[in-house]
């Protein structure tokens, strides 16, 4: 256990609405990522973070953008959801580094109609 | 950019027998990790064992171990005993070094392994 939480766990939500994403932790590690996962494939990165308020894009950045106002909480906002966005999103920590084992939390399914 | 492939969908086996999962990658870095995890029907992401490229030795955890072989490119995983908790997808992926999480995994498409009792 990594001490990481999602929330929510399940979203349906309908085109061009935002929808705001949780990741919580509770070892106030550095390093912070956001994946999703989508049929047929393993996981793909969106956006990282080293720090608060410090972020960078990943490989599948476009429609997102994320936010770290304290150390424990990444979030991730999609502005205008699409169909395409419908995924599994998972958050992901570094305990020690960028350059170290990642471990993941729960996911959080969302559905964009 | 690297590419992991798991040729194997999909695998069933006997509670108790021995199952070898494949992963091959492409890459032209020289040092990396390449990792094994497991997705439960749960969906969690469970991370099964980590392997440094640059050392000879294969990785093991108890009932898990790695043939890891550089030159080749292979890195599979055996599960010794199996057991109906096994019972998940299997994902392989690479982490680049340096650079590591700020390019993120590169997972394969995973392996859906069954544990039949």
């Amino acid at each position: 256990d990594a001490g990481i939480t999602q929330s929510p766990r399940h979203k349906v939500t309908e085109t061009g609405t935002p929808v705001t994403l949780r990741c919580h932790q509770t070892e106030n590690h550095r390093y912070m990522y956001w994946y999703r996962q989508d049929p047929g494939h393993g996981l793909r990165l969106i956006h990282y973070s080293y720090g608060v308020k410090d972020t960078d894009k990943g490989e599948v950045s476009d429609g997102y953008s994320v936010s770290r106002s304290k150390t424990e909480d990444f979030l991730l906002t999609l502005e205008s959801a699409t169909s395409s966005q419908t995924s599994v999103y998972f958050c992901a920590i570094s305990p020690r580094g960028l350059e170290d084992t990642q471990y993941f939390g729960p996911g959080t399914r969302l559905t964009v109609l | 950019a690297q590419t992991v492939t798991q040729s194997q969908p999909e695998m069933s086996v006997q509670e108790a027998e021995t199952v070898t999962l494949s992963c091959t990658y492409d890459t032209s870095e020289s040092n990396y990790y390449l990792f094994w995890y497991k997705q439960p029907p749960s969906r969690q992401m469970i991370l099964v064992i980590r392997q440094e490229a640059y050392k000879q030795q294969n990785a093991t955890e108890n009932r898990f171990s790695v043939n890891f072989q550089k030159a080749a490119k292979s890195f599979s995983l055996k599960i010794s005993d199996s057991q109906l908790g096994d019972t998940a997808m299997y994902f392989c992926a690479f982490m680049k070094l340096p650079g590591g999480g700020a390019d993120g995994l590169t997972f394969g498409k995973g392996t859906h392994l069954i544990i039949q009792p």
